[in-house]
């Protein structure tokens, strides 16, 4: 059974600072994703990791993925309030990865 | 263009009714997704359609729950006689084929008295 951990679940953090949110995984995948998730709203996707290496970068957001590792990351860059949201991680598994395991999510606060 | 479209966004209910929750996916996606989000058990996958090929049901968590997809378009789920953990929000998502990022709808916030 694929399990995924995400960690912290809870991160507060001060506009301009950096930080890494971590997803590990049990089992075999090429698939990885991440989404964001605003209060009362439902999931938006910001990236899909498609293979051992791959970097990916919108903003002050950045996605990597290492499939030997079987860990992918979430760096933020000198963060915003505006990225004040959860944020999971989901892992693609059965034939073309339709089917996603989350992880619990991690709840991102940006204080002034 | 338009989003994944969920109806209704809330639903109350007694315990032991029947409830229908409704998806109309993206127009033009073959792959239509159920999944369940609760405190306790975070984002849990439900069942999964792709075209007419036969459904990816290994998700429902009892005989109690049932989803068809008509005409590859709307979907329907079912829960049947339902219960206080029952009580979640119901979220659909569509991709324009499997794998590719699935695109959710607003969901729709189940509560069961």
């Amino acid at each position: 059974e694929l399990k995924v951990e995400q960690n912290p679940l809870f991160l507060s953090m001060q506009e301009g600072k950096n930080y890494t949110i971590y997803c590990n995984y049990s089992t075999t995948s090429d698939r990885l994703y991440w989404y964001r998730q605003d209060p009362g709203k439902s999931l938006e996707s910001l990236f899909v990791l498609l293979s051992n290496g791959a970097v990916k970068q919108e903003g002050r957001l950045m996605a990597s993925l290492d499939t030997k590792a079987r860990l992918s990351t979430l760096h933020i860059t000198a963060a915003v309030h505006d990225l004040s949201a959860t944020y999971f991680c989901a892992v693609g598994s059965g034939g073309s990865n339709y089917k996603l395991t989350f992880g619990k999510g991690t709840l991102l606060t940006v204080n002034p | 263009g338009a989003g994944v479209s969920q109806s209704p966004s809330n639903k109350v209910t007694e315990k032991g009714k029947d409830v229908e929750l409704r998806c109309d996916p993206i127009s033009g996606h073959t792959a239509l997704y159920w999944y369940r989000q609760s405190l306790g058990q975070g984002l849990e996958f439900l069942i999964y359609f792709q075209g007419n090929s036969a459904p990816d049901k290994s998700g429902l968590p009892s005989d109690r729950f049932s989803a068809e997809r008509t005409g590859g378009s709307v979907s329907t789920l079912t829960i049947q006689r339902t219960q206080q953990e029952d009580s979640a929000v119901y979220l659909c998502a569509s991709s324009s084929q499997a794998g590719q990022p699935q695109h959710f709808g607003d969901g729709t916030r189940l509560s069961i008295l």
